[in-house]
């Protein structure tokens, strides 16, 4: 099984600043199969990037991933205020679909 | 609009069976791998499984073979989950979600997803 590590645990920002989260990977992940998801209270998780670096349909040119082999970064250039929620890494490669243990990004 | 709509929430005994379930609207509900994860009170995203609705080719994480079964109904373009006996620590919110593109592959990230399903489990 595939783990993956997020840090940091806690991202406290102000609007309008630079949030860069971290996913690292226990083994490598073949043709970098990483997604990153965002999840709001009381919501679904909703998909940002897949493929550690294309963005899904409809999610703004903030929010970028990168990354390859066992770390993979999500960053988000300027916090818009509907962007504090809670972050979560996913490696869709193995099976389990393992995700990492997500990062909260809240208002400082 | 492609959306998947799941069953309300459901409050039951320890022991007792539940089937819940997500169903399918706007795309062709047979070739597109559909999973569920569970997220507990207050905890981080779990996947549970996943299955192919064409021909039920169905995965499960290990820590969840076993206890649950995972099942799709293509008359109905509906997708279940279900437990025979409930304990406590299946207490938790569970999603479906369906995978981003139409292939046979199960390799790929989940685009569309359920509203959820609070399953509560207290005696």
């Amino acid at each position: 099984e595939i783990v993956l590590t997020q840090s940091p645990g806690t991202l406290s920002l102000s609007p309008g600043e630079r949030a860069t989260l971290s996913c690292r990977a226990s083994q490598s992940i073949i043709s970098n199969f990483l997604a990153w998801y965002q999840q709001k209270p009381g919501q679904a998780p909703r998909l940002l990037i897949y493929d550690a670096s294309s963005r899904a349909t409809g999610i703004p040119d903030r929010f970028s991933g990168s990354g390859s082999g066992t770390d993979f970064t999500l960053t988000i250039t300027r916090l818009e205020p509907e962007d504090f929620a809670v972050y979560y890494c996913q490696q869709y490669v193995g099976s389990p679909k393992t995700f990492g243990q997500g990062t909260k990004v809240e208002i400082k | 609009e492609v959306q998947l709509v799941q069953s309300g929430a459901e409050v039951k005994k320890p022991g007792e069976s539940l089937k819940i379930s997500c169903k399918a609207s706007g795309y062709s509900f047979t070739t597109y791998w559909i999973g569920w994860v569970r997220q507990m009170p207050g905890k981080g995203l779990e996947w549970m499984g996943i299955i192919y609705p064409g021909d039920s080719d169905t995965r499960y994480s290990p820590s969840f073979q076993g206890q649950v079964t995972i099942s799709a109904d293509k008359s109905n373009n509906t997708v279940s989950l279900q437990w025979s006996s409930l304990k406590a620590s299946d207490t938790a919110m569970y999603y479906c979600a369906r995978h981003r593109r139409e292939v046979v592959t199960a390799v790929d990230a989940s685009h569309i997803w359920g509203q959820g399903t609070m399953v509560t489990v207290s005696s």
